[in-house]
């Protein structure tokens, strides 16, 4: 079993639509949790840090849930230029850092 | 403020020969990566550089070696370059005023013939 799982998708949604992607892990020492996102195999950049408390940013929310080992990913009223690849990556408490396959988004019009 | 360089962006080897990957970073991080990305797939920890003197391997790290020169680089090497080394290798070094977020370098596109 991989350290990190996503679902790898791939999501097609209309515009205006609401997504959610999710990202298990399995070390329970994680202590870390991102989403970043990366287009065209560019080089990833962050979208969200992840907190238990959840981690709102306009159109996107993040959660993690310790118990379940688990982190979120909602984005609501979907625009074309979100369509790009979702990667969610934890960090353990010596800073090795996991990345999940990726989660690919399309938004049509 | 460059924030994490790589060099070169493509290189083309041939199976058995050698190079190196140079990464720099100048934003006083402590924590340094190697990824490898093949096509479809995420980003795998090759080897990593908790602060400098030390280094660990990651998921995939045959086939590679790493030194952490001092805090600002850290360079890959492969010594017998093979096609399944062909990849897209991502540095990235960890840091951050707001969050300890993972800045990545562009990339460097390596084809093995």
């Amino acid at each position: 079993r991989k350290e990190v799982e996503q679902d790898p998708g791939p999501f097609n949604v209309p515009e205006g639509a609401t997504v959610a992607f999710n990202c298990t892990y399995s070390n329970s020492a994680s202590q870390s949790f991102f989403w970043y996102r990366q287009d065209c195999r560019k080089e990833p950049k962050l979208l969200m840090s992840v907190y238990s408390s959840g981690n709102e940013d306009g159109r996107f929310t993040a959660q993690l849930n310790r118990a379940s080992q688990y982190i979120s990913l909602l984005i609501r009223d979907s625009k074309l230029s979100d369509s790009a690849t979702y990667l969610c990556v934890v960090i353990n408490n010596a800073g090795k850092s996991t990345f999940g396959d990726g989660t690919t988004l399309t938004v049509k019009p | 403020n460059a924030g994490v360089t790589q060099t070169p962006k493509f290189q083309v080897l041939k199976t058995g020969q050698s190079m190196t990957l140079q990464c720099a970073q100048d934003m006083n991080h402590n924590s340094m990566y190697w990824y490898r990305q093949d096509p479809g797939m995420g980003l795998r920890l090759i080897y990593y550089s908790a602060s400098e003197g030390t280094t660990d391997k990651g998921e995939v790290p045959n086939g590679y070696n790493v030194s952490r020169l001092n805090k600002r680089e850290f360079s890959l090497r492969l010594e017998s370059a093979a096609p399944s080394q062909t990849s897209v290798y991502f540095c990235a070094s960890l840091g951050g005023t707001r969050y300890n977020e993972q800045f990545f370098g562009p990339g460097t596109r390596l084809t093995v013939l």
